[in-house]
Order: C-alpha cells, then structure tokens, then sequence
C-alpha cells in the first residue's frame, strides 16, 4: 500500500531558484491539501484541494501554487524560493472532506539558502 | 487567542504511569475533532476521532467537552513507545461549505523507564 507518496524527501535550494514538490496519492481521495510545519508554529495549511479541476488557498498560500489535473496528484511549486520558506512541508489526503482523517505522506525537508 | 491551543510540555512520566492532556478551542461551530501522534521527524498519523460521548481504544481514552470547548485524551499504563508528540485538531467551518482543519502545536510526552 504506497498511501500518499511525496518526493523528493529532502531538497535544498538557493533563494530564487524554483522548484516543484510532488505528491500522489493512489487511495482515489477526492481531497487533498500541503501543509507547512515549523517549530511552534503546528502544521499550517497551505493550499488544499476538494477535486480535479479544483484548487483554493489555504492559511499561507504567498509564495505557492498548486494544481489538480488528475485525483492522484496534487503538486505544489515554489515560485521563487526564499529562507523563509524554509519548512517540513507535508501533503495529505482524504476521501472527500477535511473534516474526515487525514491521511499524511512522509513530508519533504526544503532548506532555501 | 489561537484556535486551538496545548500545553506544549514536555510531559515527562515514568513507564506505567496515567497521563493526560488538554486542548481548548475557540470556535464553537467547530465540528470534528482528532488527536494524531507524531514521532520524531516523521509525519502525523491519526490516535483516534474524538466523539462526543467520548470514546476509548485500548489504553486511549478521548474525551469531547462542547460547552468549555476542550478536549482531552488520556493515556493509562503508558509505555516507552508511547513518547511522542500529540496533536489536537479541530475541524472549523468558515465561510459557507468551506471547512478547515486547524492543528495544535502539539504536547511532547516523554516516557521515561
């Protein structure tokens, strides 16, 4: 059982540079959704997703952007990556609302220097 | 005022012992509730739901209490592999049909031997 899968598991980049952190899922989740999480912070919510086709923001959205061109996969991309950004980003799906249990991927550790 | 607050902890209990933890939130529209563990870095993964007759599984009792908005979980004869970080999160409805999951920061339970 993959559940949600996210590559890559770590990344480091410049400030500026781009870049696109995926996710899938093959549980045909309708809802899915990134979340940052930085100490003392708790996990924020960046964009989330009820569907293909789909997308709206989340608590934090500056910065990212997201599609949903299939039910499996929900990208997230980084614009221009600043230290700021700098986070364990998490993706997680659902079988059709939030308001069910989350189901998280490993996360992906982006340092931005 | 966050959305949902804990303790932070660190809750340091020797092996065997009850424990308990509390988690207070501010909006009283919200609709679902969960407790999820996380290990050290790796990602959260659902405890239990939490109900409002309260609910058990196993040595986890998760208890809902809607007029002072908390909620609680408690664990008895604790074990080692029970250190963890334990999240509360709190499902809120905003704006129409638009629910959000909002997460704690987190309680870090250390089980001592």
């Amino acid at each position: 059982n993959a559940g949600v899968t996210q590559t890559p598991k770590f990344q480091v980049l410049k400030t500026g540079q781009s870049m696109t952190l995926q996710c899938a899922q093959d549980m045909n989740h309708e809802y899915m959704s990134w979340y940052r999480q930085d100490p003392g912070m708790g996990l924020r919510l960046i964009h989330y997703s009820v569907g293909a086709g789909i997308t709206d923001q989340g608590e934090v959205p500056n910065g990212y952007n997201v599609s949903r061109s299939t039910t499996e996969d929900f990208p997230l991309r980084l614009l221009s990556a600043a230290p700021s950004q700098t986070s364990v980003y998490f993706c997680a799906s659902s079988y059709r609302y939030s308001n069910q249990p989350q189901h998280f991927g490993d996360g992906t550790r982006l340092s931005i220097l | 005022r966050k959305e949902v607050e804990q303790d932070p902890g660190p809750f340091n209990v020797p092996e065997g012992a009850t424990v308990a933890f509390n988690c207070t939130y501010s909006n009283s529209a919200s609709q679902s509730f969960f407790w999820y563990r996380q290990d050290c870095r790796k990602e959260p993964k659902l405890l239990m739901s939490v109900y409002s007759s309260g609910n058990e599984d196993g040595r986890f009792t998760a208890q809902l209490n809607r007029a002072s908005q908390y909620i609680s979980l408690l664990i008895r004869d604790s074990k080692l592999s029970d250190s963890a970080t334990y999240l509360c999160v709190v499902n809120i409805k905003r704006g129409g049909a638009t629910n959000k999951l909002i997460f704690g920061t987190g309680t870090l339970l250390a089980v001592q031997p």
